[in-house]
C-alpha cells in the first residue's frame, strides 16, 4: 500500500532556530516528492519538488534531501521565524503524468514561538 | 499571474440548499482539480479535469457534481450534502504537457459547513 509517514507530529522551536521535518514512503513506483506548506485554514503551497535523481534542494531557508534508496526525505527549516508556523505536508508523485495521484502524508504541525 | 483563486471564501448551507463553489486560473494549465480536506488530515482529491473534460472521479457521491465551463473555471456544484461534507474544499491546477513533473498550484479553499 503506498503511504507517506511524516514525524514528528507536530514541533515547537523558538523563533530563530533551526529544525529538521522527517518523510518516510513506501510508494511505488516513485517519481517525485514534494514538500508543502499549509497555513491554517489556506491551501498548500509548494516549497519544493525533486524527483528520485535529486538529493537537495533549496528554496530559501528550506531545505530539502531526498535518499530514494531508502526511501526517506527530511525538510530542514533555517532561523525559524513565526511565520514559518504551519502544517508541512510531504507529498509523493508515483507518476510524471498530471492527473495521477498524489499520496500525502498526514503533516507536521510546526510553531514557532518567540 | 500565478494564483488559484476561489469563491466564496466561506459557505454555510442546509441539507436541502443548492450552492456552488467557484474557482479560477490564468496561468493558462489545463488540468484543473478539487480536493476534500477534513480538520487536520490531508486533502483528498475528488475530480481531475484535463482539457475541460472529466479525466478522473474518485467514487465521489453524485451529491457533488463538478463542471468545467473553460480552461480557466472549474465549478462544484453542491445538492443535498450531509454534515460530514463540512470541510475545507481545494482547487488546484496544473500543466499538463509532457514532461513534468508539473507544480500543482493550491486556491486558499472554501470552508464549507453544512447544518
Amino acid at each position: 500500500k503506498n503511504q507517506v509517514e511524516q514525524s514528528p507530529q507536530s514541533l515547537i522551536i523558538l523563533e530563530g532556530k533551526n529544525c529538521t521535518l522527517q518523510c518516510n514512503y513506501t510508494v511505488s513506483p516513485f517519481s517525485n516528492l514534494r514538500w508543502y506548506k499549509q497555513d491554517t485554514g489556506r491551501g498548500p503551497v509548494s516549497l519544493t519538488i525533486m524527483t528520485f535523481s535529486e538529493n537537495t534542494k533549496s528554496n530559501g531557508r528550506y531545505t530539502a534531501t531526498l535518499d530514494a534508496d531508502t526511501k526517506q526525505s527530511s525538510l530542514h527549516i533555517t532561523a525559524s521565524q513565526l511565520s514559518d508556523s504551519a502544517s508541512y505536508i510531504c507529498v509523493v508523485s508515483p507518476s510524471m503524468e498530471y492527473g495521477n495521484k498524489l499520496v500525502f502524508g498526514a503533516g507536521t504541525i510546526l510553531r514557532v514561538k518567540s | 499571474d500565478t494564483e488559484v483563486t476561489q469563491t466564496p471564501k466561506h459557505l454555510v448551507m442546509g441539507m436541502t440548499n443548492k450552492k456552488s463553489l467557484k474557482c479560477e486560473q490564468h496561468m493558462g494549465h489545463r488540468a484543473m482539480y478539487w480536493y476534500k480536506q477534513k480538520a487536520k488530515k490531508p486533502p483528498e482529491l475528488m475530480f481531475v479535469y484535463s482539457y475541460e473534460k472529466l479525466s478522473i472521479n474518485e467514487s465521489v457521491p453524485s451529491r457533488f457534481s463538478p463542471e468545467c465551463p473553460n480552461s480557466s473555471l472549474l465549478n462544484l456544484h453542491l445538492h443535498a450534502l450531509q454534515p460530514e461534507d463540512s470541510a475545507l474544499y481545494l482547487c488546484a491546477s496544473s500543466q499538463i504537457l509532457a514532461g513534468g513533473p508539473w507544480e500543482q498550484f493550491f486556491g486558499p479553499g472554501t470552508r464549507l459547513t453544512v447544518l
